[in-house]
Protein backbone atom coordinates (compact mmCIF):
# COMPACT_ATOMS: atom_id res chain seq x y z
CA UNK A 1 0.00 0.00 0.00
CA UNK A 2 1.48 3.17 -0.70
CA UNK A 3 2.15 5.41 2.35
CA UNK A 4 4.13 8.82 3.24
CA UNK A 5 7.76 8.77 4.06
CA UNK A 6 9.31 11.15 6.33
CA UNK A 7 12.74 11.66 6.99
CA UNK A 8 14.74 12.14 9.37
CA UNK A 9 12.89 10.16 12.05
CA UNK A 10 14.65 12.36 14.69
CA UNK A 11 15.75 15.41 14.32
CA UNK A 12 18.04 17.57 17.59
CA UNK A 13 19.01 21.07 16.60
CA UNK A 14 20.53 23.99 18.73
CA UNK A 15 18.20 26.93 19.20
CA UNK A 16 18.81 29.40 16.15
CA UNK A 17 19.65 26.90 13.90
CA UNK A 18 17.84 25.82 10.47
CA UNK A 19 16.45 23.24 10.05
CA UNK A 20 14.64 21.12 6.75
CA UNK A 21 12.13 18.48 7.27
CA UNK A 22 11.27 16.11 4.53
CA UNK A 23 8.73 14.17 2.75
CA UNK A 24 7.71 12.08 0.31
CA UNK A 25 4.30 12.37 -0.59
CA UNK A 26 2.22 9.68 -2.26
CA UNK A 27 2.88 9.48 -5.95
CA UNK A 28 -0.43 10.32 -7.02
CA UNK A 29 -1.95 13.13 -4.76
CA UNK A 30 -1.93 16.77 -5.32
CA UNK A 31 -2.25 18.31 -1.83
CA UNK A 32 -0.02 18.50 0.93
CA UNK A 33 0.02 19.10 4.10
CA UNK A 34 1.97 19.98 7.36
CA UNK A 35 1.08 19.37 10.63
CA UNK A 36 2.25 19.14 14.10
CA UNK A 37 2.11 17.81 17.40
CA UNK A 38 3.55 18.98 20.49
CA UNK A 39 3.72 16.32 23.21
CA UNK A 40 0.52 15.46 25.06
CA UNK A 41 -1.84 18.12 22.55
CA UNK A 42 -3.58 17.67 19.89
CA UNK A 43 -2.88 17.89 16.35
CA UNK A 44 -2.11 21.45 14.87
CA UNK A 45 -2.53 22.44 11.42
CA UNK A 46 -0.06 24.22 9.76
CA UNK A 47 0.10 24.79 5.83
CA UNK A 48 -1.35 23.09 3.17
CA UNK A 49 -0.08 23.32 -0.37
CA UNK A 50 -1.22 22.14 -3.56
CA UNK A 51 -0.08 23.37 -7.25
CA UNK A 52 3.12 25.07 -6.01
CA UNK A 53 2.12 27.52 -3.93
CA UNK A 54 0.80 27.86 -0.23
CA UNK A 55 -3.17 26.94 -0.43
CA UNK A 56 -3.83 27.34 3.29
CA UNK A 57 -1.88 28.24 6.64
CA UNK A 58 -2.30 28.85 10.29
CA UNK A 59 -1.61 31.56 12.86
CA UNK A 60 1.25 28.92 13.54
CA UNK A 61 2.65 29.04 10.12
CA UNK A 62 4.37 32.12 10.71
CA UNK A 63 7.37 34.19 8.54
CA UNK A 64 10.12 31.59 10.25
CA UNK A 65 8.49 28.99 8.44
CA UNK A 66 8.07 27.82 4.33
CA UNK A 67 7.60 25.20 2.56
CA UNK A 68 8.67 23.54 -1.01
CA UNK A 69 8.30 21.04 -3.18
CA UNK A 70 12.05 21.02 -4.90
CA UNK A 71 11.27 18.71 -7.28
CA UNK A 72 8.26 15.94 -8.62
CA UNK A 73 8.59 14.29 -5.27
CA UNK A 74 9.89 15.58 -2.29
CA UNK A 75 8.09 18.00 -0.03
CA UNK A 76 10.04 19.96 2.73
CA UNK A 77 9.29 22.47 5.44
CA UNK A 78 12.05 24.66 6.41
CA UNK A 79 12.00 26.46 10.49
CA UNK A 80 14.40 29.04 9.72
CA UNK A 81 15.72 29.85 13.16
CA UNK A 82 14.33 27.39 15.52
CA UNK A 83 12.76 27.89 19.16
CA UNK A 84 12.80 26.00 22.01
CA UNK A 85 9.04 25.80 21.56
CA UNK A 86 8.75 24.39 18.37
CA UNK A 87 10.11 21.05 19.66
CA UNK A 88 7.40 18.90 18.57
CA UNK A 89 6.51 15.95 16.60
CA UNK A 90 6.07 16.93 12.87
CA UNK A 91 3.17 15.13 10.35
CA UNK A 92 3.63 15.36 6.53
CA UNK A 93 0.18 14.37 5.07
CA UNK A 94 -1.32 14.27 1.17
CA UNK A 95 -4.54 13.45 -0.29
CA UNK A 96 -5.57 12.90 -3.64
CA UNK A 97 -8.20 15.77 -3.51
CA UNK A 98 -9.59 18.29 -1.54
CA UNK A 99 -13.16 18.35 -1.26
CA UNK A 100 -15.89 17.15 1.74
CA UNK A 101 -14.87 14.00 3.31
CA UNK A 102 -10.94 13.58 1.21
CA UNK A 103 -9.19 11.53 3.75
CA UNK A 104 -5.57 12.26 4.59
CA UNK A 105 -2.65 10.24 4.17
CA UNK A 106 -0.09 10.89 7.11
CA UNK A 107 3.37 9.99 7.34
CA UNK A 108 4.96 8.65 10.69
CA UNK A 109 6.61 11.93 11.42
CA UNK A 110 9.63 13.55 12.57
CA UNK A 111 10.50 14.28 16.28
CA UNK A 112 12.33 18.01 16.62
CA UNK A 113 13.73 18.53 19.75
CA UNK A 114 15.39 21.98 19.98
CA UNK A 115 17.79 22.91 22.66
CA UNK B 1 -14.81 28.93 16.85
CA UNK B 2 -15.53 25.40 15.84
CA UNK B 3 -14.74 22.89 18.54
CA UNK B 4 -14.14 19.10 18.88
CA UNK B 5 -14.43 17.59 22.08
CA UNK B 6 -13.16 13.63 22.67
CA UNK B 7 -14.33 11.98 26.14
CA UNK B 8 -13.04 10.22 28.24
CA UNK B 9 -9.36 11.17 28.00
CA UNK B 10 -8.16 7.69 28.77
CA UNK B 11 -9.68 4.22 29.01
CA UNK B 12 -8.71 1.51 30.37
CA UNK B 13 -10.59 -2.02 29.66
CA UNK B 14 -9.80 -5.74 30.07
CA UNK B 15 -9.81 -7.39 27.24
CA UNK B 16 -13.59 -8.46 26.10
CA UNK B 17 -14.74 -5.45 28.05
CA UNK B 18 -17.17 -3.33 25.47
CA UNK B 19 -17.25 0.58 25.29
CA UNK B 20 -17.27 3.42 23.60
CA UNK B 21 -15.51 6.89 23.01
CA UNK B 22 -17.22 10.35 22.17
CA UNK B 23 -16.17 12.80 20.25
CA UNK B 24 -18.91 15.87 20.31
CA UNK B 25 -18.75 18.93 17.95
CA UNK B 26 -19.49 22.39 17.41
CA UNK B 27 -19.61 23.81 14.20
CA UNK B 28 -21.51 25.97 12.03
CA UNK B 29 -22.01 23.16 9.49
CA UNK B 30 -20.36 19.39 8.76
CA UNK B 31 -18.98 18.30 5.83
CA UNK B 32 -17.55 15.51 7.37
CA UNK B 33 -16.59 13.78 10.94
CA UNK B 34 -13.25 11.59 10.51
CA UNK B 35 -11.57 9.09 12.85
CA UNK B 36 -8.30 8.31 13.11
CA UNK B 37 -6.25 5.70 14.99
CA UNK B 38 -2.93 6.73 16.20
CA UNK B 39 -0.04 4.60 18.04
CA UNK B 40 2.73 5.90 19.80
CA UNK B 41 5.40 7.53 17.82
CA UNK B 42 3.26 7.02 14.68
CA UNK B 43 1.22 9.31 12.73
CA UNK B 44 -2.69 9.21 12.50
CA UNK B 45 -3.94 6.42 10.50
CA UNK B 46 -6.92 6.66 8.62
CA UNK B 47 -10.34 4.93 9.99
CA UNK B 48 -13.60 6.18 9.15
CA UNK B 49 -15.55 9.06 7.42
CA UNK B 50 -19.21 9.99 8.42
CA UNK B 51 -20.89 12.80 6.57
CA UNK B 52 -24.65 12.81 7.62
CA UNK B 53 -26.48 12.26 10.83
CA UNK B 54 -27.94 8.51 11.20
CA UNK B 55 -24.77 7.69 9.41
CA UNK B 56 -22.82 4.37 10.91
CA UNK B 57 -19.63 2.62 9.40
CA UNK B 58 -17.67 -0.84 10.37
CA UNK B 59 -14.62 -1.82 10.67
CA UNK B 60 -13.69 -5.71 12.54
CA UNK B 61 -14.50 -4.31 16.54
CA UNK B 62 -14.72 -0.88 15.55
CA UNK B 63 -18.14 0.94 14.91
CA UNK B 64 -18.37 4.48 14.56
CA UNK B 65 -22.02 6.46 14.52
CA UNK B 66 -22.84 10.25 13.92
CA UNK B 67 -25.76 12.05 15.67
CA UNK B 68 -26.31 16.13 14.65
CA UNK B 69 -23.60 16.76 17.28
CA UNK B 70 -21.45 13.79 18.37
CA UNK B 71 -20.03 10.69 17.04
CA UNK B 72 -19.06 7.41 19.04
CA UNK B 73 -16.61 5.00 18.15
CA UNK B 74 -17.53 1.60 19.50
CA UNK B 75 -15.55 -1.02 20.51
CA UNK B 76 -16.53 -4.78 20.85
CA UNK B 77 -14.87 -7.21 22.94
CA UNK B 78 -11.61 -5.04 22.39
CA UNK B 79 -7.77 -7.21 22.27
CA UNK B 80 -5.07 -5.62 23.63
CA UNK B 81 -3.58 -4.98 19.73
CA UNK B 82 -6.70 -2.19 19.88
CA UNK B 83 -4.48 0.00 22.65
CA UNK B 84 -4.19 3.30 20.97
CA UNK B 85 -4.72 6.84 20.87
CA UNK B 86 -8.22 7.82 19.34
CA UNK B 87 -8.70 10.91 17.45
CA UNK B 88 -11.78 12.52 16.07
CA UNK B 89 -11.67 15.13 13.32
CA UNK B 90 -14.03 17.57 12.24
CA UNK B 91 -14.30 19.63 8.41
CA UNK B 92 -16.46 22.03 8.74
CA UNK B 93 -18.76 23.99 6.37
CA UNK B 94 -17.12 26.91 4.91
CA UNK B 95 -14.15 27.87 2.82
CA UNK B 96 -11.66 25.53 4.67
CA UNK B 97 -11.53 21.86 3.89
CA UNK B 98 -8.96 21.87 6.49
CA UNK B 99 -10.12 19.38 9.57
CA UNK B 100 -9.51 20.48 13.41
CA UNK B 101 -8.33 17.35 15.12
CA UNK B 102 -9.54 16.84 18.61
CA UNK B 103 -6.99 15.99 21.20
CA UNK B 104 -7.78 12.02 21.46
CA UNK B 105 -8.50 9.64 23.75
CA UNK B 106 -5.83 7.24 24.80
CA UNK B 107 -7.13 3.70 25.06
CA UNK B 108 -5.32 0.82 26.95
CA UNK B 109 -6.68 -2.98 26.65
CA UNK B 110 -4.99 -5.23 29.38
CA UNK B 111 -4.85 -8.78 28.11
Amino acid sequence: EPEVTQTPSHQVTQMGQEVILRCVPISNHLYFYWYRQILGQKVEFLVSFYNNEISEKSEIFDDQFSVERPDGSNFTLKIRSTKLEDSAMYFCASSASQGNNEKLFFGSGTQLSVL
Amino acid sequence: EDQVTQSPEALRLQEGESSSLNCSYTVSGLRGLFWYRQDPGKGPEFLFTLYSAGEEKEKERLKATLTKKESFLHITAPKPEDSATYLCAVQASGGSYIPTFGRGTSLIVHP
